[in-house]
């Protein structure tokens, strides 16, 4: 049993649409990150969220963590096909990580 | 500033044998995790080490261990190896001093290991 699960775990869209990818625990985490993936590699952080509430900014990625430290959602808008690759959430509990299945993410040009 | 390498990058070993796995992290930094990913239970923490002290441990079985020297350098060892050992081993490196977590963890390129 995963203690985050993430959803979907696979997504295919045209480039140029709109997707969310959501993250969520019945466990309060002290931070979660974001982090993406591309065969071959080891994951690369995209942001850390640590205050309940928070949203962050990256270009065209949107970062939030839930109010209550739970949940979180990655939103990207107008997706491109360099964002092709596979998202995953993990929650910090006192330095111990849990990671999220994973959304694997293919944009078509 | 060099990153986390990882060695060897592939590996194949046969069922019952043992294999060590090794880490050097990025310069400066005293904490070093190894996470197993697979297809079906993905990214799974499997330990840390701080400063050459194991700090967390996630919940996997005693064949698994690790260790870290003055360095920083970390190894992974597997014993007595069963198929579904198979996977890719990454490990990531960090300043690791914070309590809650606002470093950014680095990950290697991981080893594929492959038990036949």
């Amino acid at each position: 049993t995963q203690l985050l699960e993430q959803s979907p775990q696979f997504l295919s869209i045209q480039e140029g649409e709109n997707l969310t990818v959501y993250c969520n625990s019945s466990s309060v985490f002290s931070s979660l990150q974001w982090y993406r993936q591309e065969p071959g590699e080891g994951p690369v952080l995209l942001v850390t969220v640590v205050t309940g509430g928070e949203v962050k900014k990256l270009k065209r990625l949107t970062f939030q963590f839930g109010d209550a430290r739970k949940d979180s959602s990655l939103h990207i808008t107008a997706a491109q096909p360099g964002d092709t690759g596979l998202y995953l959430c993990a929650g910090d509990n006192f330095n111990k990580f849990y990671f999220g299945s994973g959304t694997k993410l293919n944009v078509k040009p | 500033k060099a990153g986390v390498t990882q060695t060897p990058r592939y590996l194949i070993k046969t069922r019952g044998q043992q294999v060590t796995l090794s880490c050097s992290p990025i310069s400066g930094h005293r904490s070093v995790s190894w996470y197993q990913q697979t297809p079906g239970q993905g990214l799974q923490f499997l330990f840390e080490y701080f400063s050459e002290t194991q700090r967390n441990k996630g919940n996997f079985p005693g064949r698994f261990s690790g260790r870290q020297f003055s360095n920083s350098r970390s190894e992974m060892n597997v014993s007595t190896l069963e198929l579904g050992d198979s996977a890719l081993y990454l490990c990531a490196s960090r300043p690791g001093g914070a309590t809650i977590n606002t470093d950014t963890q680095y990950f290697g390129p991981g080893t594929r290991l492959t038990v036949l």
